[in-house]
């Protein structure tokens, strides 16, 4: 079945770490979205792509670095600069311009 | 600048009552979509509905229906017949036309929590 597979769904961070979440697409789609979910708050886009090797910045992309190598692929780095990492991390993909299809989330905890 | 107001932060009900969800937006495009999204205890978005500015017909699926007003901004969202399988976080979100090579963007209210009991 066509999807979008994050990996790990749960991550735990220790201060001044990077990590690196995974996002795996096999829906053929160009775009690719992430991100950030707070508890009572809606979603905010951290980056999106339109086409590989290219990426964009969203509207909170201070402290995370993305790559676009494979169509198939959109994974996303936490840095240490991120002062408040802790959060639920979704990934999306579309068709551009058409309704985004939403993976099922890797929940990120500072230690 | 685009906004999403759910004002409904919980919403509580017993089995087979009907709910209505609000959802107020912003905008000033002329064209936009409007959105319905259903997260469960799961995490995943699934998506439920995405409606035009053109298009004000009300929609029902199943026990789904949405109520799209133009005059009051607003995209209600009501489940007939409410189901323990129903309680999740609902959001509505909002995005501008699709203009060729630009992301449009989405923009999400912060979801209203609806909790089903038996």
């Amino acid at each position: 079945d066509g999807g979008i597979t994050q990996s790990p769904k749960y991550l735990f961070r220790k201060e001044g770490q990077n990590v690196t979440l995974s996002c795996e697409q096999n829906l053929n789609h160009d775009a690719m979205y992430w991100y950030r979910q707070d508890p009572g708050q809606g979603l905010r886009l951290i980056y999106y792509s339109q086409i590989v090797n290219d990426f964009q910045k969203g509207d909170i992309a201070e402290g995370y670095s993305v790559s676009r190598e494979k169509k198939e692929s959109f994974p996303l780095t936490v840095t240490s600069a991120q002062k408040n990492p802790t959060a639920f991390y979704l990934c999306a993909s579309s068709i551009l311009g058409q309704t985004r299809t939403f993976g099922s989330g890797t929940r990120l905890t500072v230690v | 600048a685009q906004k999403v107001t759910q004002a409904q932060t919980e919403i509580s009900v017993v089995e087979k009552e009907d709910v209505t969800l609000d959802c107020v937006y912003e905008t000033r495009d002329t064209t936009y979509y409007l959105f319905w999204y259903k997260q469960p205890p799961s995490g995943e978005l699934v998506f439920l509905i995405r409606r035009n500015s053109f298009d004000e017909q009300n929609e029902i699926s199943g026990r789904y229906s949405w109520n799209f007003q133009k005059s009051t901004s607003s995209f209600n969202f009501t489940i007939t017949a409410s189901q323990v399988v129903d309680s999740a976080v609902y959001f509505c979100a909002l995005s501008e036309a699709f203009s060729g090579g630009s992301n449009y963007k989405l923009t999400f209210g912060k979801g209203t929590l609806l909790t089903v009991n038996p």
